[in-house]
């Protein structure tokens, strides 16, 4: 069954602490995507990666970090440098052009992390 | 400042009622106009995506339209159930050479009371 995997569910980070989300999928897609969602705000992009070892920075890059070593795998770490982390946080992928045709971004079902 | 504005910001609506949700975009040049549906605590889901040349789509109980003269777009809900419960989100592509081109607005909450 096809789709995008996040985990975890839910995470807690300490202060000062990386946390690391995982973003999964077996779509075949080339381009993957992070956002992060906050109550009563559209969403807004973290990073984007179209290519496997390429990726550039959304609006919001700033604390977080991305890697694209496998097509498959997608994964964020939110660094000590995001003062303010917490959100819910989505992933998503989609065919490298689908910005322009009828094709659309799909996403995973999220990750939603607090500051313990 | 935003380019999707979306409108209300929230709705409730009793179970078997119609509603409309609207999307007013300043997006330029446009590429295509996207519905997604996100349930809480879930991921959105694709319900239609329009381009140019089009100027209504429908997905079950779900009927997108789009003027592109005006910028506006509207999502109407025919005999709304209690599953449809939901914030729906509009997404307008710039028609851009390269780079990220998608533009999202903030999303109604509806919610479909018994």
């Amino acid at each position: 069954d096809g789709g995008i995997t996040q985990s975890p569910k839910y995470l807690f980070r300490k202060e000062g602490q990386n946390v690391t989300l995982s973003c999964e999928q077996n779509l075949n897609h080339d381009a993957m995507y992070w956002y992060r969602q906050d109550p009563g705000q559209g969403l807004r992009l973290i990073y984007y990666s179209q290519i496997v070892n390429d990726f550039q920075k959304g609006d919001i890059a700033e604390g977080y970090s991305v890697s694209r070593e496998k097509k498959e795998s997608f994964p964020l770490t939110v660094t000590s440098a995001q003062k303010n982390p917490t959100a819910f946080y989505l992933c998503a992928s989609s065919t490298w052009d689908s910005q322009y045709s009828n094709q659309p971004q799909h996403f995973g079902d999220g990750t939603r992390l607090s500051i313990l | 400042k935003n380019q999707v504005e979306q409108s209300p910001q929230s709705l409730i609506i009793l179970e078997g009622k119609n509603c409309t949700l609207q999307c007013n975009y300043t997006v330029s040049p446009f590429s295509n106009l996207r519905w997604y549906k996100q349930d809480t605590g879930r991921g959105p889901v694709s319900l239609t995506i329009m381009t140019f040349s089009e100027n209504t789509k429908s997905n079950g109980r779900y009927t997108a339209t789009l003027d592109a003269d005006t910028k506006q777009s509207s999502l109407h809900i025919t005999a709304s159930q209690l599953s449809d419960s939901a914030s729906y989100i509009c997404v307008v592509t710039k028609n851009s050479n390269s780079g990220y081109a998608l533009n999202f607005g903030k999303g109604t909450s509806l919610l479909v009371t018994p």
